[in-house]
Formats: structure tokens, sequence, C-alpha cells
């Protein structure tokens, strides 16, 4: 089993609505949670970070994290034709010194004019 | 502040040929991190250092090594290269221990083995 699994997609939104991106994690001992956007032949940049269940906004964006449940979602409001990049979520499980992150194969959104 | 630089952009070998890869940064971070990406496989960890002067394997460390040079500097080098090696490689760097764990990754290393 992945550590951490995200739908490929691709996620078609038309422009204006809600992106749901959703990602599940095994290590039920991880605390540390991340969503970053990758643009097409670009490099990952880091869009949100929770570490406590609940719901944690940044603009039009919102990370909601379960741990009972072991998943974490991103949530994008009024979606733009420029949020249309490969999202990745990254959990770091327990007991990592390193600061490790590991990735989802991460969830490619379209969104539409 | 160039952040995270990484050298050369672009790289043909053929296999069995050798090179390596440089990735400097100018954050003043402790850690740094090689990662390979493959279409739908997300990143995996190649090897990182959690500080100056160690190193340690990560989930695909095997046709690898690397050298932690000095604080600002991790290079990872393929000994012989394969095809299986054909891959985007980024190097990222981060701050533990302060509460602030976010990676910063630099342009990647777009590698082709022939």
């Amino acid at each position: 089993q992945k550590e951490v699994e995200q739908n490929s997609g691709p996620l078609s939104v038309p422009e204006g609505a809600i992106a749901s991106l959703n990602c599940t994690y095994s290590d039920r001992g991880s605390q540390s949670f991340f969503w970053y956007r990758q643009y097409s032949g670009k490099s990952p940049e880091l869009i949100m970070s929770i570490y406590s269940n609940g719901d944690k906004e940044d603009g039009r964006f919102t990370a909601q994290l379960n741990k009972a449940s072991q998943y974490v979602s991103l949530l994008i409001r009024d979606s733009q034709p420029s949020d249309s990049a490969t999202y990745l979520c990254a959990v770091i499980p327990p007991g990592n010194a390193g600061n490790m992150l590991t990735f989802g194969g991460g969830t490619r959104l379209m969104v539409k004019p | 502040n160039a952040g995270v630089t990484q050298t050369p952009k672009f790289q043909v070998l053929k296999t069995g040929q050798s090179m390596t890869l440089q990735c400097a940064q100018d954050m003043n971070h402790n850690s740094m991190y090689w990662y390979r990406q493959d279409p739908g496989m997300g990143l995996r960890l190649i090897y990182y250092s959690a500080s100056e002067g160690t190193t340690d394997k990560g989930e695909v460390p095997n046709g690898y090594n690397v050298s932690r040079l000095n604080k600002r500097e991790f290079s990872l080098r393929l000994e012989s290269a394969a095809p299986s090696q054909t891959s985007v490689y980024f190097c990222a760097s981060s701050e533990i221990g302060t509460g602030v764990e976010t990676q910063y990754f630099g342009p990647g290393t777009r590698l082709l083995v022939l």
C-alpha cells in the first residue's frame, strides 16, 4: 500500500467553481501535512501546511485535516485557469528526524474558462 | 537571494557514463534533499543530509551517491548511468527543529539516459 494516495485525475472544474482535492495517508502517527502546487515543467512550491485537525484557510485555499480518518484535503474556491497545475500532497511520517517528506503521486487540476 | 540552484538544467547521457548533479542553497538551511520525479510517481527521496557532515539513504538510493560538500552544497553522483535513471531530479532544502518545516525546491535537472 502506497503511504500517501491521491487520485491522479485530471480533475476538471469550470472557472469560479470550488475544486476539491483529496489525499489519504497510511501512517496513523503522521503529524505534519503539506500541499504543494507544481506547474508543468516547474518545481513544486508550498501552498499550505496543516498540523491540527480541522480547517486552515489562506485566501482562496482551505486545507482540511482529519487524523481519525487519515485524510487531508485542499479546497480551492473561485477556481481560476491559473490554478491549473498538479497538486502534491506530502506527509512527514512519525519518527522522522530528517524532516523527510513522503509525497503522493499528485492530482492534476484543470480549470476551464 | 537565489534560493536553491541546480546545475545542469538538462543532460543527455549514454548508458554507463557518469555525472554529478550540483545543488546549492543560500538560505543557511541545515537540511538538504535529493528527489527524483517520474510520471505519476510523485517525488521519491533518493538521499538526504540532515546537517553538514551527515548523509542518509532515502526511498530509492540504489545507483546514486551523494556528497555534502559544506553547508551550502549537496551533490548527487551517478557512477554508471542506466536508462531507468531517466527522470527529473530536484534538490530541496529546509530548516528543521524550528517549527518551520517548509522544503524549498530548486528548478530541477532533466536527465535522459540513452
